[in-house]
């Protein structure tokens, strides 16, 4: 069985600075890893995901998150955020057997930019 | 149109009612799912279904039942209904071999 941990519920930042949204997962199988965001009163949409390759993968508006194998991470980071960017993220976890890929998600975390 | 459609998109029903929840999608899938979150505790699984003939429990399956009418529909439903499945319920999709998920727009659910 899988399980993912976001280590933070909320993260308040100001716009343009960096942020860093954590994630740690644990499986007994090999894992794809994903994050979704979810802005107000919408739908959960793919931000990135990670299935093999490249360690670093990367989003079209600026995030990027680590595969980090040894520690069984997968942190999402941006450079400088935009108030446009408050949501919240979920990482998430699919083992790589079977046909199902059920998603497993973790807690959430909920980014507040300010001005 | 969206691809994953949820009805309704609010509801408010008595404890003791019993409540269905639909999803349709226009993505041809095969996998579907249902899920429900919670402030807090993210999204937890409830059921998920590969094709018509098969329905699984998820990790909180207990007081939900479903139905996979068609390939492209499944519907979630609350037998009767207690304050504790008040929630915002999730469906979603996905494709045979794809390891993308779509999410429809989600139901909030009140039950008093």
């Amino acid at each position: 069985a899988q399980s993912v941990t976001q280590l933070d519920s909320q993260v308040p930042v100001f716009e343009e600075a960096p942020v860093e949204l954590r994630c740690n997962y644990s499986s007994s199988v090999s894992v794809y890893l994903f994050w979704y965001v979810q802005y107000p009163n919408q739908g959960l949409q793919l931000l990135l995901k990670y299935l093999s390759g490249s360690t670093l993968v990367e989003s079209i508006n600026g995030f990027e998150a680590e595969f980090n194998k040894s520690q069984t991470s997968f942190h999402l980071r941006k450079p400088s955020v935009h108030i446009s960017d408050t949501a919240e993220y979920f990482c998430a976890v699919s083992d790589q057997t079977g046909g199902y890929n059920k998603l497993i998600f973790g807690a959430g975390t909920r980014l507040a930019v300010h001005p | 149109d969206a691809d994953v459609t949820q009805t309704p998109r609010n509801r408010i029903t008595k404890t003791g009612k019993r409540i269905m929840l639909e999803c349709s999608q226009t993505k041809g899938h095969d996998r579907m799912y249902w899920y429900r979150q919670d402030p807090g505790l993210g999204l937890r699984l409830i059921y998920y279904s590969f094709d018509v003939k098969d329905i699984n429990k998820g990790e909180i399956s207990d007081g939900y039942s479903v139905s996979r009418q068609a390939q492209a529909k499944f519907s979630l439903s609350l037998e009767s209904a207690i304050p504790n499945q008040t929630a915002l319920y999730f469906c979603a999709t996905r494709g045979e071999g794809s390891t993308e998920a779509f999410f429809g727009q989600g139901t909030r659910l009140t039950v008093v």
